[in-house]
């Protein structure tokens, strides 16, 4: 089954304690996208990557690392997590830049800051 | 700079038609996207319109114009699973990243 899948779904933690949110696409799909969703403000991204080592920042990419060492995996760090990262987390994937390709997204991270 | 907007909320009865509208300011904008999102849920794909008019898709139809820089997602036949979010995206050319706004809540009622 096609599909993303994001570990963990929730998590709840401290301050300043490294974390990361994993994500990974099995339809071989070049361009990978993190997103934020939090209430009044929609959906903003985060990072981006359009290929295997090759990944850009989004609107919102302050306190946050990527990276994209394989096609199928695109990773989210948190360095030194702080609140105002609480937030429901999505990972996107798509087949490549065209935009007519339609975003395929996991089911959320729900990610709590103390 | 990227600016867009769509109503926050809107509310129709089971069985009836509903337009949901778009306007957005995208700097390279190289075509709109329409994502439902239920409570707890993903967004998922609902339709792309990269030229302008109507693309048709089932119950689900979704118009752009360019000189306007206007689209809607329209809905037929309204069923109680279509409460949802539901968002347009515009696309622009260097980054290829959806925008998405705040999106329009939906709620459909007997």
């Amino acid at each position: 089954e096609a599909q993303v899948t994001q570990n963990p779904r929730y998590l709840i933690t401290v301050t300043g304690k490294k974390l990361t949110v994993t994500c990974s696409q099995n339809m071989n799909h070049e361009y990978m996208s993190w997103y934020r969703q939090d209430p009044g403000l929609g959906l903003r991204q985060i990072y981006y990557s359009m290929n295997v080592e090759v990944t850009d920042k989004g609107d919102v990419p302050e306190g946050y690392k990527v990276s994209r060492k394989e096609k199928r995996n695109f990773p989210l760090i948190l360095e030194s997590p702080s609140p105002n990262q609480t937030s429901l987390y999505f990972c996107a994937s798509s087949r490549d830049r065209a935009s007519n390709q339609p975003q395929h997204f996991g089911d959320g991270t729900r990610l709590s800051i103390l | 700079g990227q600016s867009l907007e769509q109503p926050s909320e809107v509310t129709a009865v089971e069985g009836a038609i509903v337009q949901i509208n778009c306007t957005y300011q995208t700097s390279g904008f190289y075509g709109l996207s329409w994502y439902q999102q239920h409570d707890g849920g993903a967004p998922t794909f609902l339709s792309y319109n990269g030229l302008d008019g109507l693309e048709e898709t089932g119950r689900f139809s979704s118009f752009l114009s360019r000189s306007d820089s206007y689209g809607y997602l329209l809905l037929q036949e309204l069923q109680m699973k279509d409460s949802a979010s539901y968002f347009c995206a515009p696309m622009d050319t260097g980054r290829r990243a959806l925008t998405f706004g705040s999106g329009t809540r939906l709620q459909v009622q007997p």
